[in-house]
């Protein structure tokens, strides 16, 4: 059962475009929700994150949207880079909780054109 | 600053052989975990370790042991390799209820390319 659920698997987008991944979850006691940069050959890396007591939460040209009522967050790239290509997870857990585990989404691989 | 040390980095074996990845973390962190990644599946929690002396199973943990050796290495064994193995295996580790306000943020290593033949 995949409690976190992420699209597109794989995104094209020209430089300077905009870059929206959107992620939905199930469990209504998820209440962290970070989203997680890979590069190839290297391991993940937090990226930016989110509690639900806020709707937006904005960090240089990343931005997450978050919808309580809807169980649905999205990563907005604004003037997505070269650079930017990699393979974006969504997560979430239960903060503070006995094992505080991460639930990762299936991943998304960005791919942005010069 | 070394982090999460994952070895080996590559990995060939043949059906029913046995090996251990090793990782270590020198952050002094308290929870340790493992992950397999595979394509369309995203990362995947195999067994962790919330502190010292605890081990517990995450969603895929079927085929695999791991022991905690002591608050800096945590290791995972294949008894027997299978096939349905071949995947790339992430160590990384978290300090839980700090800075975060309790949110569980995971350091991750580089990964171990692991391929069962």
């Amino acid at each position: 059962q995949q409690q976190v659920k992420q699209s597109p698997q794989s995104l094209i987008v020209q430089k300077g475009g905009i870059s929206i991944i959107n992620c939905a979850y199930e469990n209504t006691a998820f209440d962290y929700f970070p989203w997680y940069q890979q590069f190839p050959g290297k391991g993940p890396a937090l990226l930016i994150a989110i509690r639900p007591d806020v709707s937006e939460k904005k960090e240089g040209r990343f931005t997450i949207s978050f919808n309580k009522s809807a169980k649905q967050f999205s990563l907005h790239i604004m003037d997505s880079q070269p650079g930017d290509s990699a393979t974006y997870f969504c997560a979430a857990s239960i903060r503070g909780g006995a094992t505080n585990k991460l639930i990762f989404g299936t991943g998304t691989l960005l791919a942005v054109q010069p | 600053n070394a982090g999460v040390t994952q070895t080996p980095k590559f990995q060939v074996l043949k059906t029913g052989q046995s090996m251990t990845l090793q990782c270590a973390q020198d952050m002094n962190h308290n929870s340790m975990y493992w992950y397999r990644q595979d394509p369309g599946m995203g990362l995947r929690l195999i067994y962790y370790s919330a502190s010292e002396g605890t081990t517990d199973k995450g969603e895929v943990p079927n085929g695999y042991n791991v022991s905690r050796l002591n608050k800096r290495e945590f290791s995972l064994r294949l008894e027997s390799a299978a096939p349905s193995q071949t995947s790339v295996y992430f160590c990384a580790s978290s300090v839980q209820g700090f800075e975060n306000s309790g949110a569980n943020v995971l350091t991750f290593g580089a990964g171990s390319r692991l391929t069962v033949l």
